[in-house]
C-alpha cells in the first residue's frame, strides 16, 4: 500500500525549533518530488516548500524561506522538514505529499494523514 | 505569486443535481511547451488529507467518480459535480502549480440543499 505517515509534530514556544519527519512506503520514493503543505486550523490550504529527488533542486514559500529547510534521505524513505524561529503564525497541520511528474501525469496525488504543529508561549 | 480565486466560497445543491465551482487564476497556466494547463482540484472532507480529484484542468486522477470533472484553460477554469452524491459535502479547492510558489484557492464548501 501506497502511503505517507508524517510525525514530529506538537507544542513549542514562539522561537523555537522543530523537525517534522515523513516516512514513505509502497512507492520508490527515491523517484518523486516531495513536498510540504500546511493548514492553519480552520483555513486552507497551503504550499510550503517541495524537493526533487535528488535534492538539487529546493523551493519554499516566501514566509518561511531562511526559516525552514526541506530535505530528504532516499536511503531512509524519508522527507524532512526542519522548522526554525518559529513564529504563531507557522500553526498548522502539516503533510507530506509526493508529486508524480510523467510525460501522462503531473501532479500531488499521494497524501500523509498530517502531523499538528502549535507554536503558542 | 500567482492568485488563485474560487467561487463561490460556498453552495448548497439538492442530492442528484449539479454543482459547479469556479477557479480564476491571476496569470495564465498554460504551458506553452505541452499545451496543458497545471490547474489541479482537490476534495477535502473533515479531519482528513487533500484527495486529488484531477490535475492537468481537466484529466481526472484514477478512481475518481465520473461525476467529477474539470474544464478550462488559460485563466478560468470550473469544476462540476453532475450529480451531487452525499458522500460529495466537503471542500473543494483549485490549485496551480504552473510557478513557484504553488497555490492554492481559498476553497468552496459543498453541502446538500
Amino acid at each position: 500500500e501506497v502511503q505517507l505517515v508524517e510525525s514530529g509534530g506538537g507544542l513549542v514556544q514562539p522561537g523555537g525549533s522543530l523537525r517534522l519527519s515523513c516516512a514513505a512506503s509502497g512507492f520508490t520514493f527515491g523517484s518523486y518530488w516531495m513536498n510540504w503543505v500546511r493548514q492553519a486550523p480552520g483555513k486552507g490550504l497551503e504550499w510550503v516548500a517541495n524537493v526533487k529527488q535528488d535534492e538539487s533542486e529546493k523551493h519554499y514559500v516566501a514566509s518561511v524561506k531562511g526559516r525552514f529547510t526541506i530535505s530528504r534521505d532516499n536511503a531512509k524513505n524519508t522527507l524532512y522538514l526542519q522548522m526554525n524561529s518559529l513564529r504563531a503564525e507557522d500553526t498548522a497541520v502539516y503533510y507530506c505529499a509526493r508529486t508524480m511528474i510523467t510525460l501522462t501525469k503531473f501532479a500531488s496525488d499521494v497524501w500523509g494523514q498530517g502531523t499538528m504543529v502549535s507554536v503558542s508561549s | 505569486d500567482i492568485v488563485v480565486t474560487q467561487s463561490p466560497d460556498s453552495l448548497a445543491v439538492s442530492l442528484g443535481e449539479r454543482a459547479t465551482i469556479n477557479c480564476k487564476s491571476s496569470q495564465s497556466v498554460l504551458s506553452s511547451s505541452n499545451n496543458k494547463d497545471y490547474v489541479a482540484w482537490y476534495q477535502q472532507k473533515p479531519g482528513q488529507p487533500p484527495k486529488l480529484l484531477v490535475y492537468w484542468a481537466s484529466t481526472r486522477e484514477s478512481g475518481v467518480p465520473d461525476r467529477f470533472s474539470g474544464s478550462g484553460s488559460g485563466t478560468d477554469f470550473t469544476l462540476t459535480i453532475s450529480s451531487l452524491q452525499a458522500e460529495d459535502v466537503a471542500v473543494y479547492y483549485c490549485h496551480q502549480y504552473y510557478t513557484i510558489p504553488w497555490t492554492f484557492g481559498q476553497g468552496t464548501k459543498v453541502g446538500i440543499k
